[in-house]
């Protein structure tokens, strides 16, 4: 099955406590990204990826590191996790913009305290 | 100001009522036009795409984009318990990866 998925899909931890939130695709797709969602407003991109060893940042890419070394995987790194960090995160795959759909992995909510 | 507006509702319809959802944009260059759907603890999944102006129709489903307006609407025709779930328009410039989404609508088809 074509899919994004997404490890782990619900976190707690607390400020300070460096965490990845992976992020791996089967679908053989360049392009990766990643995006929260806040109350209010909507998805924000926080990094993405137009291939390997590809990556640019989004709107909102304080407080956030990606790798991408591998085209299957897209993990996302927080170094230093702070309570405004608190989000439900989305990884997102395509074949390069614009052609092709964007598939959006199962959502990843953190919460910082 | 945002670039795209959507109001987060939150819409609450009877089953088989036609449902309207809306998003503005100030953008004029926003070429590609979207409509993702989002069950409760799920991703968001496409729905609809349009280029430029014009309407869309899949289904229950119809997409308009009027770009003199700067405003896109979703219908859903004969709406099920199955449609609830939030709807987020989506805008992207040609040629740019970037998406810009809407803050989402959430809808609630009751039996």
């Amino acid at each position: 099955e074509a899919q994004v998925t997404q490890n782990p899909r619900y976190l707690i931890t607390v400020t300070g406590k460096k965490l990845t939130v992976t992020c791996s695709q089967n679908m053989n797709h360049e392009y990766m990204s990643w995006y929260r969602q806040d109350p209010g407003l909507g998805l924000r991109q926080i990094y993405y990826s137009m291939n390997v060893e590809v990556t640019d940042k989004g709107d909102v890419p304080e407080g956030y590191k990606v790798s991408r070394k591998e085209k299957r995987n897209f993990p996302l790194i927080l170094e230093s996790p702070s309570p405004n960090q608190t989000s439900l995160y989305f990884c997102a795959s395509s074949f390069p913009p614009p052609r092709g759909r964007r598939f959006f992995g199962p959502g990843t909510r953190l919460t910082v305290l | 100001q945002k670039e795209v507006e959507q109001d987060p509702g939150p819409l609450s319809v009877p089953e088989g009522a036609i449902v309207s959802l809306n998003c503005t944009y100030s953008n004029s260059a926003f070429q590609y036009f979207m409509w993702y759907r989002q069950y409760s603890r799920k991703g968001p999944e496409l729905l609809m795409y349009t280029y430029s102006s014009g309407n869309k129709e899949d289904g229950r489903f119809t997409a308009q984009v009027d770009k003199s307006s700067k405003y896109i609407s979703l219908f859903i025709r004969d709406s099920q318990p199955s449609d609830s779930a939030t709807y987020l328009c989506a805008m992207r410039i040609q040629g740019a990866q970037k998406l810009v989404f809407g803050q989402g609508t959430r809808l609630t088809i009751n039996p």
